[in-house]
């Protein structure tokens, strides 16, 4: 099966610092999602990337996916309390069917 | 549509006893996952269905575990009989096709 390995695993960052996420697969990805989850809620859909190279940004948040899509990162920009949260990439196996798995997720936190 | 809606949002029962999760899917949609959340284990899928029928059941840990989708409309997750080391976040989510799945809020069980 598809191993999403995320990190890293925790992230304390200073408000209106950078920083970046890593998702890293064991196998091609077919299909790579960014979601966010602020504790006990569920998950919100960030961005979804299927292309080598394909990169998507929305306000202060960049995705990528590496040419042999095998990687991707987020980047965040100028980071706010706003952005603090668990994040999780999840990725679809290939084959007929959508199985769509997840990372261990990032836990970010942002110190104002 | 108001999105995968799960029930019941908080569950507490004791060891021993059946526990039935439901999840209503988005009208539409062909594929219905459901997924448990741990600080350890993180996110993990347990089942998932397409058109109602399930296609990969693997990640389901143990027999006590079971999932029906007896509709389009309607799954259930139903635990017999319950540990304490099943108390985690139960999600389900839907989505149509090979495009990004939607997360219901989520059940959070308590097993004493």
């Amino acid at each position: 099966s598809q191993e999403l390995e995320q990190s890293p695993q925790s992230l304390i960052v200073q408000e209106g610092k950078n920083l970046t996420i890593n998702c890293t697969s064991s196998k091609t990805l077919y299909g790579l999602y960014w979601y966010k989850q602020k504790y006990g809620e569920g998950l919100i859909f960030l961005m979804m990337l299927q292309k080598g190279g394909e990169e998507k940004s929305h306000e202060k948040i960049t995705a990528k996916l590496d040419e042999k899509k095998q990687q991707s990162s987020l980047h965040i920009t100028a980071s706010q309390p706003s952005h603090a949260g668990i994040y999780l990439c999840g990725a679809v196996s290939g084959g007929s069917n959508y199985k769509l798995t997840f990372g261990k997720g990032t836990l970010l936190t942002v110190n104002p | 549509d108001a999105g995968v809606i799960q029930s019941p949002r908080h569950e507490v029962t004791e060891m021993g006893q059946e526990v039935t999760l439901r999840c209503k899917p988005i009208s539409g949609h062909d594929y219905l996952f459901w997924y448990r959340q741990t600080m350890m284990r993180g996110l993990e899928l347990l089942i998932y269905f397409n058109n109602n029928v399930p296609i990969d059941d693997s990640g389901m840990p143990e027999d006590r575990f079971s999932a029906k989708m007896p509709n389009a409309s309607f799954s259930t997750l139903k635990i017999q009989p319950s540990e304490p080391r099943d108390s985690a976040v139960y999600f389900c989510a839907s989505s149509l096709g090979y495009t990004l799945a939607f997360f219901g809020q989520g059940t959070r069980l308590t097993v004493v």
